[in-house]
């Protein structure tokens, strides 16, 4: 089936730092969303990307669609300790429902 | 407002036992999903339904069953469970198949279940 490889596994960094991740594919995906994941709780939407090229913000978060529609990177500047969490890349089988998950990037900040 | 609720959020049972993990939804969504999440594999989706008595198998269908008698509800059934089965179980649902702007999937807060 569909694989999304996401990169790296786990990071510790420290407070204030900026952090990268990203998630590529070997097919084609015209969505890209990306999900936190808090201890103890379910996945929630964090940004979802549209277009190839497409760059989105939401506060400290930023992603870009890829231009070949294969990868997606997602930005988080300046961590926070609430930043801790797992971030999932998903994207839908040819444009629909049900998405599949990348492994997910484990994120720890040290503050 | 309810949105997504799962139960129990804990379970331990033993093995070969029947467990059922409830799901039920208050947006009236068609869609419904069920996915673990193991550590190394992410989140795996086990099956989903489109609509009421409508249902298709995911990536690890083996040893669970579902129904949907109703819109808002989406058990999820280990008719004989085994220790690989211990994860944690998230139920999940979208207004239309269609990933466009303004509708994704919404997560529930999970189940965790232990087969021992």
């Amino acid at each position: 089936g569909q694989q999304l490889n996401q990169s790296p596994q786990s990071m510790f960094i420290q407070e204030g730092e900026d952090v990268s991740m990203n998630c590529t594919s070997s097919s084609i995906f015209n969505t890209w969303l990306w999900y936190k994941q808090d201890p103890g709780e379910g996945p929630v939407l964090l940004i979802a990307l549209y277009k190839a090229g497409e760059l989105t913000s939401n506060g400290r978060l930023t992603a870009q669609f890829g231009i070949t529609r294969k990868d997606s990177f997602l930005n988080i500047s300046a961590s926070i300790p609430s930043d801790v969490g797992i971030y999932f890349c998903a994207g839908p089988v040819s444009g629909n429902t049900p998405l599949v998950f990348g492994k997910g990037t484990r994120l720890s900040v040290i503050a | 407002d309810a949105g997504i609720t799962q139960s129990p959020r804990y379970k331990i049972t033993e093995t070969g036992r029947q467990v059922t993990l409830m799901c039920h939804q208050t947006w009236s969504h068609s869609y419904m999903f069920w996915y673990r999440q193991d550590l190394g594999h992410g989140l795996r989706l086990i099956y989903y339904s489109a609509a009421a008595d409508i249902t298709d198998k995911g990536e690890v269908p083996d040893g669970y069953v579902v129904s949907r008698s109703k819109t808002e509800n989406f058990p999820l059934t280990l008719e004989s469970a085994t220790r690989s089965q211990t994860s944690v179980y998230f139920c999940a649902s979208s207004e239309t198949r269609q990933i466009l702007s303004g509708n994704t999937i919404y997560f529930g807060e999970g189940s965790w279940l232990t087969v021992v």
